[in-house]
């Protein structure tokens, strides 16, 4: 949606780097997520925020971490510890209304390739 | 935890046919369920979505139909056209939960 915006677009890194991506959105959203995407395969959850200042782990959270200062940004940091951190990320945001989470809209994503 | 399977993993069907994408969920507190469409390289989109309290839901070609006894749900497009190819996943999301659920996806290609 393009009320959510990734950068950079394409990143290269080399081993043992730690590198930051980014996710800003602008659509009051609550709740923000990151998810992994290998070639073919389907997403896998990194990591999630429901509100500021909190975040919990997904099914893949090793090597990775995530910082949630303000609502409309949630970057993600891929570690060196993180050992095959080659994949397309993607970030997305989801709205509460009435104590209920509507539909996740999603980033352009980031193509991360390490060398 | 809740767990989602999808089938088939890929799918080809004529142009002008119609394609079926199913999906089993294991949470009976499930009560939201997306499908979102993702073409080669760019993001996933939200194609349409249903809650418990419908059976059924359509929009133009696309509808798509929950059976909560059975825990299953469908993808149904009708004339489908080449544009259609993309591959597809289905998803569910608790009561109260902000996480969802996705399927394994579904490759569906359109022969012209």
């Amino acid at each position: 949606d393009g009320g959510i915006t990734q950068s950079p677009k394409y990143l290269f890194r080399k081993e043992g780097q730690n590198v930051t991506l980014s996710c800003e959105q602008n659509l009051n959203h609550d709740a923000m997520y990151w998810y992994r995407q290998d070639p073919g395969q389907g997403l896998r959850l990194i990591y999630y925020s429901q509100i500021v200042n909190d975040f919990q782990k997904g099914d893949i959270a090793e090597g990775y971490s995530v910082s949630r200062e303000k609502k409309e940004s949630f970057p993600l940091t891929v570690t060196s510890a993180q050992k095959n951190p080659t994949a397309f990320y993607l970030c997305a945001s989801s709205p509460l209304s009435g104590g209920v989470y509507n539909e996740q809209f999603f980033g352009p994503g980031t193509r991360l390739t390490v060398l | 935890g809740e767990n989602v399977e999808q089938h088939p993993s890929t799918l080809s069907v004529q142009e002008g046919d119609s394609a079926v994408i199913k999906c089993t969920y294991s949470d009976s507190a499930s009560n939201y369920f997306p499908w979102y469409k993702q073409e080669l390289g760019k993001r996933p989109q939200l194609i349409i979505d249903i809650r418990s309290n419908v059976g059924e839901k359509k929009d133009q070609r696309i509808a798509v139909t929950l059976n909560k006894t059975a825990k299953h749900f469908s993808l149904h497009i009708t004339e489908t056209q080449p544009e259609d190819s993309a591959v597809y996943f289905c998803a569910a999301r608790g009561e109260g939960a902000s996480k969802i659920i996705f399927g394994s996806g579904t490759r569906l290609s359109i022969r012209p």
